[in-house]
């Protein structure tokens, strides 16, 4: 059968705009979720975290929401940066274990 | 201070070679993963040492994969009798105490099997 990770889903956006990432988790036991950035040839690099108590987290230019009820995470770039051209990951991990779930992956095309 | 280091970038191999893959973590984390990223893909979670012990090994593969981590802080993944399925990219992450925080990963070695 066709394998879906071979096609990213891809967001292009332009510059200066904001960007927003979207994200539906699989565990309802998991209580800690993380966005992760990953460029070409490099590992995924941490954004920013956020925990089963909260449904909102600020960083710098960027937003994490959380809304368990349909068990769906954003990522939310402000004033998106052509260095912020890259492919994005949620994962997701239930802090009673230590394993790390992620997700497919959503490619962002910054455009100048 | 230094990240996480992972040799060789890449290595290619032939079909039924045995190759090993290293991992040298962030100073003073106590846990590590292995993960595995095939094109395209998230990463696949492979194995998890706390200290020396892998506490889970639920996403090695078979039994041709195993990882050692023996004074609990390099680590090495090893493959035997390699398969070209097993072509990928090999990702190695520490974090300071596993549950609830964040990894910091490697850049991977690229494996290919001809």
């Amino acid at each position: 059968g066709e394998s879906v990770g071979l096609h990213l889903p891809t967001l292009s956006v332009q510059e200066g705009d904001n960007s927003i990432i979207n994200c539906a988790y699989s565990n309802s036991a998991s209580d800690y979720f993380i966005w992760y950035k990953q460029e070409s040839g490099k590992g995924p690099q941490f954004i920013i975290d956020i925990r089963s108590n909260m449904d909102k987290r600020q960083g710098q230019r960027v937003t994490v929401l959380l809304n368990k009820t349909v068990k769906h995470l954003s990522l939310q770039i402000a004033a998106t940066q052509p260095g912020d051209s890259a492919v994005y990951f949620c994962a997701e991990m239930n802090t009673g274990g230590f394993k790390t779930i992620f997700g497919a992956g959503t490619r962002l095309f910054v455009k100048a | 201070g230094a990240g996480v280091s992972q040799t060789p970038s890449n290595k290619v191999t032939e079909k039924g070679k045995y190759v090993e893959l290293r991992c040298d973590p962030i100073s003073g984390h106590t846990a590590l993963y292995w993960y595995r990223q095939s094109l395209g893909q998230g990463p696949e979670f492979l194995i998890y040492f706390q200290g020396t012990g892998a506490a889970d090994d639920s996403g090695l593969p078979n039994d041709r994969f195993f990882a050692v981590r023996p004074e609990g802080s390099v680590s090495t993944l090893k493959i035997q009798r390699t398969e070209r399925g097993d072509s990928a990219v090999y990702l190695c992450a520490s974090s300071q105490a596993g549950g609830g925080s964040p990894l910091h990963f490697g850049n991977g070695t690229r494996l290919t099997v001809t």
